[in-house]
This record gives C-alpha cells, structure tokens and sequence, in this order.
C-alpha cells in the first residue's frame, strides 16, 4: 500500500489566518490526491480533486497544489465554518489510502 | 437530486452476520464505482474496498481482504457490505462513497454506524 503521512496531526490557529496542510506519499502518486473536510458526526465532504482541481460549491479560499510525493491545502483565510479535520487520499494505486488527518481548531 | 442513502443503525453481538446497504438515486447506478469506508470511534478514515456495480468486480484494500464482503445488485440500485462473523473491533461508522472518473469519492452516504458488543 502506499502510505500517506499527513502534517501537523493537530493546528491551531485563529479566523482570517492562512492555514497549509501537508500531505506526502510514499511513492509517487502523480496528481491523483483528493481533500477532504470532515465535522463531528458528519461524513466527509470532497474539497479537491486531481491535488488542484476545486469540487463544485467549495468556497475559493481553498485551493490544493503538488504532484508526485508533496501536496498542500491551503485555506487563504480561514473562516468559522472551516473548523474540521481535513484529510486527504491518494487514488493512484489499486489500493487507496487516507491519511492520518488534521484538525484544525481554535486558536 | 444525487445522493446515496445508506441503511440504520446496528447493534450486533461478536460472532453474528450482518450486511449493510448504500442505496444510489438520481444518477446512473451502474456508471460509478462505490467505494467502502470505515471510521473507528475517535478515528481516521480507512478505505476498505470498492465495487463496479455493472459488473460486480471488487477490490479490497490488503487490510480488509477476506475480513468483509462487498457487493451490489444493480437492478435495485444498492451496494452492500457484508460480515460472517463480526468481531467487537468492527465497531464503526461505515460510509459508502460514490467514485467517479477523476474523484475518489465525490458523494458520499449519510453513514451506518455498527457496533458489536456482547
């Protein structure tokens, strides 16, 4: 399988903050890495596709970049709303796999 | 409207059966894939497995291979996922997810949570 690590775990930080995740790969995954955003009791909600490409509704202060081993999210200015565990996926292999998740809370 | 509506709550004891169900409506059931997720109380998400539900081909993740079942029967339009003997470590939230050409998982069910305890 390949493993996705994802960094930090755990982020603090305050509304209008700019936030960046990271995400790397085991072995090169191309630009097949989805993000997601998941709230307590919720399922997950796709914010990416393809590492860059933003999924119909999602607000445009989200935005992913990368290809290969290295991918970020990057929320511009983080917003109430965006208070969640983020996590991503790689979709290259036979077998997908998650990383372990970020939760950003309140600063 | 697109959505994939998954069956309720089960409350099961160690060594039982159990299937769940994903139901697809308001999109071609048989032109996405579905994926099967599992969310352990307190947890990351795990892929477990997916199926083409025109043809009933799988794959499972390494991890989850032989410990569960997944399948569909397309003419009503429903994947399931399936134990034979559930153990308390299958305790979770179990979500089925829609995979289309170039998104792994762009609709996903409400979620079933399962617990197994004696």
């Amino acid at each position: 399988d390949i493993q996705m690590t994802q960094s930090p775990s755990t982020l603090s930080a305050s509304v209008g903050d700019r936030v960046t995740i990271t995400c790397r790969a085991s072995q090169s995954i191309s630009s097949w890495l989805a993000w997601y955003q998941q709230k307590p009791g919720k399922a997950p909600k796709l914010l990416i596709y393809k590492a860059s490409s933003l999924e119909s509704g999602v607000p445009s202060r989200f935005s992913g970049s990368g290809s290969g081993t290295e991918f970020t999210l990057t929320i511009s200015s983080l917003q109430p709303d965006d208070f969640a565990t983020y996590y991503c996926q790689q979709y290259n292999s036979y077998s997908l796999t998650f990383g372990g998740g970020t939760k950003v809370e309140i600063k | 409207e697109v959505q994939l509506v998954q069956s309720g709550a089960e409350v099961k004891k160690p060594g039982e059966s159990l299937r769940i169900s994903c139901k697809g409506s308001g999109y071609s059931f048989t032109s996405y894939w579905i994926s099967w997720v599992r969310q352990m109380p307190g947890k990351g998400l795990e892929w477990m497995g997916r199926i083409d539900p025109s043809d009933s081909y799988t794959n499972y993740s390494p991890s989850f291979q032989g410990h569960v079942t997944i399948s569909a029967d397309k003419s009503i339009s429903t994947a399931y996922l399936q134990w034979s003997s559930l153990k308390a470590s299958d305790t979770a939230m179990y979500y089925c997810a829609r995979v289309s050409e170039v998104t792994p998982g762009d609709i996903w069910g409400q979620g079933t949570m399962v617990t197994v305890s004696s």
